[in-house]
C-alpha cells in the first residue's frame, strides 16, 4: 500500500537560513511525487512535482526537491528561507487507484525574523 | 492556469439544515474531482472521488447519504452536507484533475463549515 512519511512535525528556521523538509514514501512502482504548501485557512498550492526524468526538480518560490529512489525519499529544499515561507508543507504520492493522492501528515514551518 | 474555486469560503448553519458547497475548475475541464476534509492541524482526509457523469466513489467510513456529491459537468462538482450536525464542522477542500493522463491535482481554497 502507498504511504508517505514526513518525520518532522514542526521545523523552525531563521530567515535567510537554508531549509530541508524530509519526505519518505512507500510505493511499489515508479511514484508520482508532489509537494504542496498550505497557508492558514487556505487550500493547497502545488510547489513542484516529479513524474520521471531529472531527479532534481525545480518548483515555484525558489523550492527544489530531489528524488532518490534508493532511499525512497523526495526531500524539499530551499537555500534561503523568507518569512513568507512560513506555512504547512505536505508531501504526497499518487497511488494506483483513480489517481488518488496519499498525503503525509505535514510539516509546519516557522520562520524566525 | 489550473485554477479551482470553491463557494462559499465559509458558512455557518444551524444543526439539521443542509449545506451545499460548490467546486469549480475555472480554466480547464476536470474529468475527476476529489473532496477532502481537514481537521485542525491534521492532514487531508479523502472523502470521495467523483467522475463527471457517474456516481461518486466514497472512501470507507464516509456516509454517502450524508455527504451527497454531484459532478454534473466538467467544471462543477458539488458537495451537500445533509442534516448537518456540529461534528460535521470542518474545513472541506476540493481538488480537480484535468484528464485521465493528467495526474496533478489542483486544489480549491477550501470551505470552512461551522454547524451550531
Amino acid at each position: 500500500a502507498q504511504s508517505v512519511t514526513q518525520p518532522d512535525i514542526h521545523i523552525t528556521v531563521s530567515e535567510g537560513a537554508s531549509l530541508e523538509l524530509r519526505c519518505n514514501y512507500s510505493y511499489g512502482a515508479t511514484p508520482y511525487l508532489f509537494w504542496y504548501v498550505q497557508s492558514p485557512g487556505q487550500g493547497l498550492q502545488l510547489l513542484l512535482k516529479y513524474f520521471s526524468g531529472d531527479t532534481l526538480v525545480q518548483g515555484i518560490k525558489g523550492f527544489e526537491a530531489e528524488f532518490k529512489r534508493s532511499q525512497s525519499s523526495f526531500n524539499l529544499r530551499k537555500p534561503s528561507v523568507h518569512w513568507s515561507d512560513a506555512a504547512e508543507y505536505f508531501c504526497a504520492v499518487i497511488g494506483s487507484t483513480l489517481g488518488r493522492l496519499y498525503f503525509g501528515r505535514g510539516t509546519q514551518l516557522t520562520v524566525w525574523p | 492556469g489550473a485554477v479551482v474555486s470553491q463557494h462559499p469560503s465559509w458558512v455557518i448553519c444551524k444543526s439539521g439544515t443542509s449545506v451545499k458547497i460548490e467546486c469549480r475548475s475555472l480554466d480547464f475541464q476536470a474529468t475527476t474531482m476529489f473532496w477532502y476534509r481537514q481537521f485542525p492541524k491534521q492532514s487531508l482526509m479523502l472523502m470521495a472521488t467523483s467522475n463527471e457523469g457517474s456516481k461518486a466513489t466514497y472512501e470507507q467510513g464516509v456516509e454517502k447519504d450524508k455527504f451527497l456529491i454531484n459532478h454534473a459537468s466538467l467544471t462543477l462538482s458539488t458537495l451537500t452536507v445533509t442534516s448537518a450536525h456540529p461534528e460535521d464542522s470542518s474545513f472541506y477542500i476540493c481538488s480537480a484533475r484535468a484528464g485521465d493522463r493528467e495526474e496533478t491535482q489542483y486544489f480549491g481554497p477550501g470551505t470552512r463549515l461551522l454547524v451550531l
